[in-house]
């Protein structure tokens, strides 16, 4: 079974500074890679996706990732923040192939950005 | 357009009773729809798959008879917790892959706060 870790639980910033959040799946096969964001009392919504290509994967809001298989890794970054990203972002995996719809995540890192 | 309600957002139940959380896409057909249990400061964790017409399928560790599924049309499951507990107080969101839609395609809902007193 894949696994998902985030490795920083809480992430604090100044505005303008710039922003790289980790995360490492594990797996032996081929997956699919996605960062999701749920700002404060709103629902989750997508902000990337990576399935294959170009490793790195350009999101909504200024936000891009990079697949490294080699590192099982797919980080997150921003170069500057704002306060309106202010937000918990989880990162997840789904197996790649026909039927595979179960994202499992990871546990999150919240994000305060410091006006 | 993609827009996956839940109801009600928030409810409070005395420990013993059973509460019906629904989960609704509102401008899709949804053959398969997620429940998810969110921990604070844990991960999503998946508790049940459930398929338009057929029975949900559960996680490991998650109890059938008390979390109970039921996706009767291609836009409406509930997941009723029975005989709530404190312990089963949480954060319960949907999500809703639209037909013939790719994995990508997962909406999510709201959300669902029970609190078992």
């Amino acid at each position: 079974a894949q696994s998902v870790s985030q490795h920083n639980h809480h992430v604090i910033l100044s505005e303008a500074a710039s922003l790289e959040l980790g995360c490492n799946y594990s797996y032996g096969g081929t997956v699919n890679l996605f960062w999701y964001v749920q700002y404060p009392g709103q629902h989750l919504q997508l902000l990337l996706k990576y399935f294959s290509g170009d490793p790195l994967v350009k999101g909504i809001k200024g936000f891009e990732a990079e697949f490294i298989k080699s590192k099982f890794s797919f980080n997150l970054r921003k170069p500057s923040v704002q306060w309106s990203d202010t937000a918990e972002y989880f990162c997840a995996v789904i197996p790649s192939g026909a039927g595979s719809y179960q994202l499992t995540f990871g546990k999150g890192t919240k994000l305060s950005v410091i006006p | 357009g993609a827009v996956v309600s839940q109801h009600p957002s928030r409810v409070i139940c005395k420990s013993g009773t059973s509460v019906k959380i629904e989960c609704r896409s509102l401008d899709f057909q949804a053959t398969t729809m997620f429940w998810y249990r969110q921990f604070p400061k844990k991960s999503l964790m998946l508790m049940a798959t459930s398929n338009e017409g057929s029975k949900a399928t559960y996680e490991q560790g998650v109890e059938k008879d008390k979390f109970l599924i039921n996706h009767a049309s291609l836009t409406l499951s509930t997941l009723t917790v029975t005989s709530a507990h404190p312990e089963d107080s949480s954060f319960y969101i949907c999500s809703a892959r639209a037909r013939l839609a790719g994995a990508s395609e997962q909406f999510f809902g709201p959300g669902t706060r029970l609190t078992v007193l």
